[in-house]
């Protein structure tokens, strides 16, 4: 059974700085990972998609990274803002229909 | 182009009552799936449909059923509503198994008081 993990839980930071998510999951055997953004009581905007084959992507001012024999990915935010707040999920895809969630991590980036 | 469309919005319910949540998937999409999210989680997996079927199905009890109708929209019907049913749906559409990944809706938030 697939258990997705992200570290840390919760993370506040000044507006301007670099930080870095992580997501650790335990089947190494995936199709790909999705990296989605929830505002407060909203649904899910997804941010970036890599498949197995793939290393990384990037969107602007983010980058996922994924190392899928160690079982981790980064999402990595370059300048942060204050419209950046917002919880971050990891969402693996291991086949069989389903995706398995982190529980996010909730960033909050002060002006 | 639009994409996973939601409705109701917000729903409040009573105990012991039914409820049914709708869903437009993204357009050129043909799969369907359901997810439930209690508060301060990630989302659940319910069930997926494809080809009008349920195709898998997440540990949710028999009270949680589905459809497709041809047009790949599908309904979430939650029967015999407990309190701990509370949480926001959220419905996902893809392409076959998720290989070009998932867009979701906007949500239902259902409260059962």
């Amino acid at each position: 059974k697939q258990e997705v993990t992200q570290i840390p839980a919760a993370l506040s930071v000044p507006e301007g700085e670099n930080l870095v998510l992580n997501c650790s999951f335990t089947d190494s055997a995936i199709y790909n990972l999705q990296w989605f953004r929830q505002d407060p009581g909203k649904g899910l905007t997804s941010l970036l998609l890599i498949q197995s084959s793939q290393r990384e992507q990037t969107s602007g001012r983010l980058n996922a990274s994924l190392d899928k024999s160690s079982g981790r990915s980064t999402l990595y935010i370059a300048a942060s803002q204050p419209g950046d707040s917002a919880t971050y999920l990891c969402a693996v895809n291991s086949g069989y229909s389903t995706l398995t969630f982190g529980k996010g991590t909730m960033l909050l980036v002060s002006p | 182009d639009a994409g996973v469309t939601q409705s109701p919005t917000h729903l409040i319910k009573t105990r012991g009552q039914q409820v049914t949540l709708r869903c437009s998937p993204k357009s050129g999409h043909d799969t369907v799936s359901w997810y439930q999210q209690a508060l301060g989680q990630g989302p659940q997996f319910i069930f997926q449909y494809y080809e009008e079927e349920e195709r898998q199905r997440g540990n949710f009890p028999d009270r949680f059923s589905g459809h497709q109708f041809p047009n790949y929209s599908s309904e979430l019907n939650v029967n015999a509503l407990l309190l701990g049913d509370s949480a926001l749906y959220l419905c996902a559409s893809s392409l076959w198994e998720g290989m070009r990944g998932y867009t979701f809706g906007s949500g239902t938030r259902l409260t059962v008081v």
